[in-house]
């Protein structure tokens, strides 16, 4: 199945800001936006973002989604040791009627 | 609080089957579906499909139709999944997360499953 389409690393300094971005179609991203996970090497994914930059309780505020036509991006301000992780992007997708994932960036603080 | 709690690692043999629980707890059970979700290793994630606890309806991935079956035990607010003829390409850390409200999709993972599959 078609999934979404993310770079596969993005490399900035520390307290630099970092914008990843997640690339669909009109069936998926277009349709309702995209959810963003982290997830530490060993660890599972951790949901920072969901549908039109909705944040669960306890997510930083560094974290900031925004979706425009069928791309979605997610914007890390202020870069932290601890942001190195791995970064996932998800969407329904209307027309497979079933969820897609992105392929993953790999997000280096240098 | 909400958690996710899921069964022991496996080794399994070619052609061989796997059954693998989701225990939840600190919510209410029949209200919220599950996600299957597995990552093989040093790869991305990659959906399998979707229970709802409730009327225990599922959806599935195309690629895993005909071999997978997701069900529940409302009695112990278990979900289970169960995937057959395995091959070495099922190898892979095996995940349950929760369909939060209001479209928060997989706002509550489990700790994982690594399932090997080797002979």
């Amino acid at each position: 199945q078609a999934g979404l389409t993310q770079p596969p690393s993005v490399s900035k300094g520390l307290r630099q800001t970092a914008t990843l971005t997640c690339t669909g179609n009109s069936n998926n991203i277009g349709d309702q936006g995209a959810a963003w996970l982290q997830q530490h090497q060993g660890h599972p994914p951790k949901l920072l973002s969901y549908r039109n930059n909705n944040r669960p309780s306890g997510i930083s505020e560094r974290f900031s989604a925004s979706r425009s036509g069928n791309a979605d991006s997610l914007t890390i301000t202020g870069l932290q040791p601890e942001d190195e992780a791995d970064y996932y992007c998800s969407a329904w997708d209307s027309s497979l009627g079933a969820w897609v994932f992105g392929g993953g960036t790999k997000l280096t603080v240098l | 609080q909400v958690q996710l709690v899921q069964s022991g690692a496996e080794v399994k043999e070619p052609g061989a089957s796997i059954k693998v629980s989701c225990k939840a707890s600190g919510y209410s059970f029949t209200n919220y579906h599950i996600h299957w979700v597995r990552q093989a290793p040093g790869q991305g994630l990659e959906w399998m499909g979707i229970i709802n606890p409730s009327g225990g309806s599922t959806t599935y991935a195309q690629k895993f139709q005909g071999r997978v079956t997701m069900a529940r035990d409302t009695s112990t607010s278990t979900v289970y999944m169960h995937l057959s003829s395995l091959r070495s390409e099922d190898t892979a850390v095996y995940y349950c997360a929760r369909e939060g409200g209001s479209g928060s999709s997989f706002d509550y993972w489990g700790q994982g499953i690594l399932v090997t599959v080797s002979s």
